[in-house]
């Protein structure tokens, strides 16, 4: 069966730090992987998407992501990170023949310190 | 840039009342999906719906629920009797290709009391 796991519930950084967190997924085919994130009382917001070929993929606000299928993982990468950047990240595998539908993970809650 | 919009934004309803949650996709996209994310758990996947109708539910999506798509823009889903496990944040989404990403509304959250 399909699975992501993000291992980290929660992380802290120091702003100006470097950010990954790290995604890991199940999934007997080429996976169509995503990243979202979610501010307080708000939706999902797609911050990167992965289908194929190039496996290093640049989202918005500076974020990147590497699919390594050797490792099955798709970690969520950022050299800098600002204050706004406090939000919960979650980790998302689309299942193409089951009518596209998301997996998701756990989240991972970033905590940003001054 | 087009959004999913949803309403309310906030709905309290009595254990064992129906209750209906709307969605508005962004106007040419062809697949539409209802997720749901019950308090500090994840995002769990309820139900797609293309070509009016479902292609695929998950073991939540039990007889108590039902979509449809009323009109050429609505997308609601239905909950037949609530029960107090209900109580979630509920998300709209939709795409254009099943394979494209998704785009979400900022939700609704249900109270059952």
């Amino acid at each position: 069966a399909q699975s992501v796991t993000q291992p980290d519930i929660h992380i802290t950084v120091s702003e100006g730090a470097s950010l990954e967190l790290r995604c890991n997924y199940s999934y007997g085919a080429t996976p169509y992987l995503f990243w979202y994130v979610q501010s307080p009382g708000q939706g999902l917001q797609l911050l990167l998407k992965y289908f194929s070929g190039d496996t290093l993929v640049q989202g918005i606000k500076g974020f990147e992501a590497e699919f390594k299928r050797s490792q099955s993982s798709f970690n969520l990468r950022k050299p800098s990170v600002h204050w706004s950047d406090a939000a919960e990240y979650f980790c998302a595998v689309g299942v193409y023949n089951q009518g596209g539908k998301l997996i998701f993970g756990q989240g991972t809650e970033l905590s940003v310190k001054p | 840039e087009p959004e999913v919009t949803q309403t309310p934004s906030h709905q309290v309803t009595q254990m064992g009342q129906e209750v209906i949650l709307r969605c508005v996709p962004i106007s040419n996209h062809l697949y539409f999906y209802w997720y749901r994310q019950i308090l500090g758990q994840k995002v769990e996947f309820l139900v797609s719906f293309y070509n009016n109708e479902i292609s695929e539910k998950s073991e939540i999506f039990d007889d108590q629920f039902s979509v449809e798509r009323p009109d050429g823009s609505n997308f609601t889903l239905k909950i037949r009797s609530t029960k107090l496990e209900d109580s979630a944040m509920y998300f709209c989404a939709s795409c254009e290709e099943a394979h494209q990403p998704q785009h979400f509304g900022d939700g609704t959250r249900l109270s059952i009391l």
